[in-house]
Formats: C-alpha cells, structure tokens, sequence
C-alpha cells in the first residue's frame, strides 16, 4: 500500500513568487487536507477536499488556494509569497472525513 | 489565542519509566481528541484518540486519559523505550467537525534516555 507522497520535498522561491505543491494521496482515500507548520509551531489547517470540492478552510488569505483531482491526488497553490510562507507544508489523506489522517514528509517552502 | 496548549516544550525521561504529556484545551465544544507522533523528517503519525464521551482510552503502551471539566489531556506511555523520542502533538476537532480540520497544540519533544 503506497502511503501519501508529496512533491518536491524542499523548494525555494523568491517573495513575490507563485508556487504549486503536489499530493498524491494513499490508495482509497478520497479525502485531503492541507497544513502549514512553521517552525517551533504545530501544524495548522489550510483547507480539505472531499471528491474535488473545498470542504472546509482555515485561516488563510485567498492567495492559498487548491484543487483536487479525480484521482484524488491534490494541488496546494500560493500565490505572491511573502517571507513568513517559508514553512513546511503537510498533506493528509484519509478514507473519509471522519478518519485518521495519513500524513505525507511534507515539502518544506523557503522564501526569501 | 491559542485554543490548545502544550505547554512543556521538551520532556526527557529514563528508558522503562513513565511518560506523561499534557495538554490543555479551551473550547467545551471540542469533542474529539489525538495525539501524532512525528519523527524529524517525517509527518505527524496518529497515534491514539478518545471522544468526549470517555474519559480514558489505551492502546498497548499508550493511554491517553481525558478531563473534560478540566479541559485538560493527557498520554501516558508505559514503559518508555528510546523509538518513543519525538515530538508528540494533541490535536483536537470540534464537535460535527471532519478529521480532516484540526486543530494541533505546538508539541512536546521527548526524549528517551537508555
């Protein structure tokens, strides 16, 4: 069973940038969610996909954004990066919404 | 504001002894309550969970116990062992909430001593 992979795993962008991050979510799971953790915090919600609809968000300006697909692999995009963006960025699948989350390494985001 | 608080940023503890991590919460409608491991390097892995109806819960070495008038968890592992050391996250979700949406404390780092 293929767990959650995430692409890239580091990434550095220059403020002001637009970035996309990749999510391919564990076999059977038709649900993802994304978080951002800085450093020293826990992780903090961004939004979920249920079946390619946003069910759910955080508390995050509008230039977070996302997609799911059919295959239920997902996309995280930012646009007009800002310096406190440099995180690392956790993707999560489960069965359903109302299952554990399988979390993927993450990619970790340096902007500068 | 923080609505859950780790407030022990690191705990260090003798191989074979008790592990306890605490964590405060302070909405009552929060009903559900997690606990993930992380190693460095890679994601948070679940761990153990318990709903507001129970106040206790055990999975082998781990029993996460819950003090709802308190609004205060905590996990307990028994005996520790050196694999335990990483950090230890409480995660809660508000009642009708999905899994998917929820809300993380900032971590206890512990370390298991041989």
């Amino acid at each position: 069973e293929t767990g959650v992979t995430q692409s890239p795993t580091h990434l550095i962008k220059t403020r002001g940038q637009q970035v996309t991050l990749r999510c391919s979510s564990q076999s059977g799971h038709n649900t993802v969610s994304w978080y951002q953790q800085a450093l020293g915090q826990g992780p903090q919600f961004i939004f979920q996909y249920y079946r390619e609809e946003e069910n759910g968000r955080g508390n995050f300006p509008p230039r977070f954004s996302g997609l799911q697909f059919p295959n239920y692999s997902s996309e995280l995009n930012v646009n007009a990066l800002e310096l406190d963006d440099s995180a690392l960025y956790l993707c999560a699948s489960s069965l359903d919404r109302y299952s554990p989350l399988h979390f993927g390494n993450g990619t970790r985001l340096t902007v500068t | 504001d923080q609505q859950v608080k780790q407030n022990s940023p690191s705990l260090s503890v003798q191989e074979g002894r008790i592990s306890i991590l605490n964590c405060d919460y302070t909405n009552s409608m929060f009903d559900y309550f997690l606990w993930y491991k992380k190693y460095p390097a890679e994601g948070p892995t679940f761990l153990i969970s318990i709903s507001s109806i129970k106040d206790k819960n055990e999975d082998g070495r781990f029993t996460v116990f819950l003090n709802k008038s308190a609004k205060h968890l905590s996990l307990h592992i028994v005996p520790s062992q050196p694999g335990d050391s990483a950090v230890y996250f409480c995660a809660v979700m508000n009642y009708g909430g999905s899994q998917g949406n929820l809300i993380f404390g900032k971590g206890t780092k512990l370390s298991v001593k041989p």
